[in-house]
């Protein structure tokens, strides 16, 4: 398998525009991750979906930010209009339920994105 | 309101030597603890857990060690070596949630 896929890995742009970040899971896993590294926070959980359905967007910052998962393999962030407090690394990760409670399982992240909003 | 902490943002061990990473946590319904180990320009991967119910576990050069009353727990390495340096991110769950929350990382460099 190939892992969780992840694109763009870096990303420029200008104040305003819109971003949109591209996450394939791993085939079979039927949770995804959202996150966001920085320095200050870590590693924050903006938003997880389980068999496509979000379940807890507690963690997205700001209306700017919005997230789908039309289907199992696919899934997008969104953040309209950017701004530079933004710029940080973007991980999607995605595990499989296979005791009862998904956090016993593994979560298998992406290489990330790296967004630069100027 | 971070409710994993790594306070140590960086640490420096010699090849042979031992590593301890810290992490303190807050909330006290945390019931199972994972480190994960991030290289640059990587995502990161998992190396270890315990369950609350432990109070240490071992994987080979790897040990954490959970101190529920404290509400603190540590990685051991032993012996480190050059290829463990990376940033090590301590993590937490509660019994009722299926999400993690991280601390902020420690960058350890291991110095051959």
């Amino acid at each position: 398998d190939a892992g969780v896929i992840q694109s763009p890995r870096h990303e420029v742009t200008e104040m305003g525009q819109e971003v949109t970040l591209r996450c394939k899971p791993i085939s079979g896993h039927d949770y995804l991750f959202w996150y966001r590294q920085t320095m200050m926070r870590g590693l924050e959980l903006l938003i997880y979906f389980n068999n496509n359905v979000p379940i807890d967007d507690s963690g997205m910052p700001e209306d700017r930010f919005s997230a789908k998962m039309p289907n199992a393999s696919f899934s997008t962030l969104k953040i309209q209009p950017s701004e530079p407090r933004d710029s940080a690394v973007y991980f999607c990760a995605s595990s499989t339920q296979t005791s009862g409670r998904s956090s016993y399982n593994e979560q298998f992240f992406g290489p990330g994105t790296r967004l630069t909003v100027l | 309101d971070q409710q994993v902490k790594q306070n140590s943002p960086s640490l420096s061990v010699q090849e042979g030597r031992i590593s301890i990473l810290n992490c303190d946590y807050t909330n006290s319904m945390f019931d199972y603890f994972l480190w994960y180990k991030k290289y640059p320009a990587e995502g990161p991967t998992f190396l270890i857990s315990i369950s609350s119910i432990k109070d240490k576990n071992e994987d080979g050069r790897f040990t954490v060690f959970l101190n529920k009353s404290a509400k603190h727990l540590s990685l051991h390495i032993v012996p480190s070596q050059p290829g463990d340096s990376a940033v090590y991110f301590c993590a937490a769950s509660l019994l009722t949630g299926n999400q993690f929350y991280f601390g902020t990382g420690t960058s350890l460099t291991v110095i051959p």
